[in-house]
């Protein structure tokens, strides 16, 4: 079994200013790894994806994230936050022969102007 | 493509009642589950389904029961409800292989009172 856990349950941050989550996980298989964004009273919109190969990812509206094996970490970054980027994200883990996603309990990102 | 939908979107119940929250995709995708996301939990996994006539239980399975007679509708079916089910409850589903995320519908808020 997976287990996803979030660093961080709130993080404000000003308006243009970068902003660092945090996601650790644990499994005994290799894994594949997601961050998820939830936009108030909406449903759940694919940021990124870690599969294979380079552990540096990009996704949309300027999120990347960094697959760290030996730190089991998935850290997501984005140099620079807009209003528009508060919401609620999500990271999440299923192992590579398994469908059944693990959530972490999410990090909550308030950008202020 | 409508992709995954969800209906009701919102429901309100008295305990003891019986309803069946509906979902559907029209994207022919073998793999079909089902959340709830409550407040600091993250999402965790109900039901889940590989393909039609198959089911399996998640991290949280009871009070609810599934089935999947078609690829394309996975209903959720709640017997006797409890305050406890009080939540939100999305729907989602992914293509058959193992580099596919999951793609989400707009969710079901339910109330228990």
């Amino acid at each position: 079994a997976q287990s996803v856990t979030q660093l961080d349950s709130q993080v404000p941050v000003f308006e243009e200013a970068p902003v660092e989550l945090r996601c650790n996980y644990s499994s005994s298989v290799s894994v594949y790894l997601f961050w998820y964004v939830q936009y108030p009273n909406q449903g759940l919109q694919l940021l990124l994806k870690y599969l294979s190969g380079s552990t540096l990812v990009k996704g949309i509206n300027g999120f990347e994230a960094e697959f760290n094996k030996s730190q089991t970490s998935f850290h997501l970054r984005k140099p620079s936050v807009h209003i528009s980027d508060t919401a609620e994200y999500f990271c999440a883990v299923r192992g590579s022969n398994d469908y059944k996603l693990s959530f972490g309990a999410g990090t909550t990102v308030t950008v202020r102007a | 493509n409508a992709g995954v939908t969800q209906t009701p979107k919102f429901q309100v119940l008295k305990t003891g009642q019986s309803m069946t929250l509906q979902c559907a995709q029209d994207m022919n995708h073998e793999y079909m589950s089902w959340y709830r996301q409550d407040p600091g939990m993250g999402l965790r996994l109900i039901h889940y389904s590989v393909g039609a006539g198959i089911t399996d239980q998640g991290e949280v399975p009871n009070g609810y029961n599934v089935s999947r007679s078609t690829t394309e509708d996975f209903p959720l079916r709640l017997l006797s409800a409890a305050p406890s089910q009080t939540s939100v409850y999305f729907c989602a589903s992914t293509p058959g292989g193992t580099y596919n995320e999951q793609f989400f519908g707009p969710g079901t808020r339910l109330t228990v009172l």
